[in-house]
């Protein structure tokens, strides 16, 4: 397994387009978690899967933001109607949880850019 | 919420010299993470810290976690031109990991 992979790198948008990123997780992984990072930040907690079930959204997640991961494997995340401050990495991780540790393995990232 | 402050913000060393840099919160936190994030890339995870008072090594990386349990600190001996990138400190709140906003690594030709 090599890790977990994020499609595409990157996404030059228009504001008012719909845009859709995917997340493989490491595939013994149960949990998957979307975070967003902006410039000369660290990355900020926006959801998270445990299997197909969202379990938690952060309110950074507006109503514009849908994620999903329908068979418990790989998530996508769409953002409908950008703006230009959704401008960002949006980085995926995944975890194993029911071991001795939690450990969040975090994807290479998407990065957006809303024109 | 929950913050975590990092410092310093940026360094910048010559090669070969020791780093150290550390992480507070106003808040207690039962794990502490250290991550390092290179231009592009996603954050990689360096040091994970699970008890007060613990002290753990990977490599020229030494990272404690504060008694108090609302402090951190990294230390990098021997700094080497690799090292340069962002390093996070980051804490477990619930199932997410809140994380600092960054120490900027530069090397010095």
């Amino acid at each position: 397994d090599t890790g977990v992979s994020q499609n595409p790198r990157h996404k030059i948008t228009k504001r008012g387009q719909n845009v859709t990123f995917r997340c493989d997780p490491i595939s013994e992984h149960n949990r998957l978690y979307w975070y967003r990072q902006t410039l000369g930040q660290g990355p900020e907690f926006l959801t998270y899967f445990q299997n197909e079930a969202q379990l938690e959204k952060s309110r950074l997640l507006s109503d514009r933001f849908s994620a999903e991961r329908p068979k418990g494997s790989f998530s996508t995340l769409e953002i409908q109607r950008t703006e230009q401050g959704d401008s960002a990495m949006y980085l995926c991780a995944s975890s194993f949880s029911g071991g001795a540790t939690d450990t969040q393995y975090f994807g290479p990232g998407t990065r957006l850019t809303v024109l | 919420g929950q913050q975590l402050n990092q410092s310093p913000q940026s360094m910048f060393i010559q090669e070969g010299e020791d780093v150290s840099m550390n992480c507070t919160s106003s808040s207690i936190f039962n794990t502490w993470l250290w991550y390092k994030q290179d231009p592009g890339e996603g954050p990689v995870l360096l040091i994970a810290l699970y008890k007060a008072g613990e002290l753990t090594s990977n490599g020229r990386l030494t990272a404690q976690f504060g008694i108090t349990r609302k402090d951190s600190f990294l230390n990098i001996s021997a700094s080497i031109p690799s090292d340069v990138g962002i390093y996070f400190c980051a804490g477990f709140l619930g199932d997410k990991i809140i994380f600092g906003k960054g120490t900027r690594l530069h090397i010095l030709p």
